[in-house]
């Protein structure tokens, strides 16, 4: 079965610091898909970004950027300049192509203080 | 947009009782999730189902069942609450034959069993 690890638990940086999220997956399937994901204190779990396997290309929006190797099997998220809204528990998650059931990493609890 | 609405935000319940979590999607999604969130262990999959009368056990199904009667609709059922079942349970949905999508989640209902 997929795996997931995010071996940060907790991160705080004071505002305007640049901060990279670790994610390192396990999965046997050549095709697959990473995901990551964002709690904001109220709960709700907002989707940010999907990548497929095949396709390595690394992606910039806004102040967010997603880093996927392959060869590392990782998919980090770095994001610049912080500011407080980005406080918020931060999920990587892995699905294989012969599923539909997702695996989620513990979570790494992010503090952006001013 | 998808609407994934769980029917409680917060419930407080009694050790022995009979629980049902209730939730519903609005976007004909033929599968759907029950998760439990701990801190430190990110979230663990209880059950999915791919449609209805039909059901999966997840990661950690002891102590749990579910039920899927209608398509939008899938319950979770503790059938002697215990006290280490005090949690934050979430609810997604997806279209089938999708791993490729994001799942949507409810915003979640914090049980507490005393």
């Amino acid at each position: 079965a997929q795996k997931v690890t995010q071996a940060q638990t907790e991160i705080s940086v004071v505002e305007k610091e640049d901060v990279t999220l670790d994610c390192v997956y396990e999965t046997r399937d050549t095709t697959y898909y990473l995901f990551w994901y964002k709690q904001p204190p109220s709960g709700e779990l907002v989707f940010l970004i999907r990548r497929n396997s095949f396709d390595e290309q690394n992606e910039i929006s806004g102040r967010y950027s997603w880093n996927f190797q392959k060869s590392t099997s990782s998919f980090n998220f770095t994001i610049t300049a912080s500011q407080v809204v980005d406080s918020a528990v931060y999920f990587c998650a892995l699905s294989e192509s012969n599923n539909n059931d997702m695996r989620f990493g513990a979570g790494t609890r992010l503090t952006v203080k001013p | 947009d998808v609407k994934v609405t769980q029917s409680s935000r917060y419930l407080v319940k009694r050790t022995g009782e009979k629980v049902f979590l209730e939730c519903v999607q609005d976007m004909d999604h033929e599968n759907m999730f029950w998760y439990r969130q701990d801190p430190g262990l990110g979230l663990r999959l209880i059950y999915f189902s791919y449609d209805v009368k039909m059901k999966e056990k997840g990661d950690i199904p002891e102590g749990y069942s579910v039920s899927r009667e209608k398509k939008e609709r899938f319950s979770l059922i503790l059938e002697s609450a215990s006290t280490n079942q005090t949690s934050m349970y979430l609810c997604a949905s997806i279209r089938g034959g999708n791993p490729n999508q994001p799942q949507h989640f409810g915003d979640g209902t914090r049980l507490s069993i005393l």
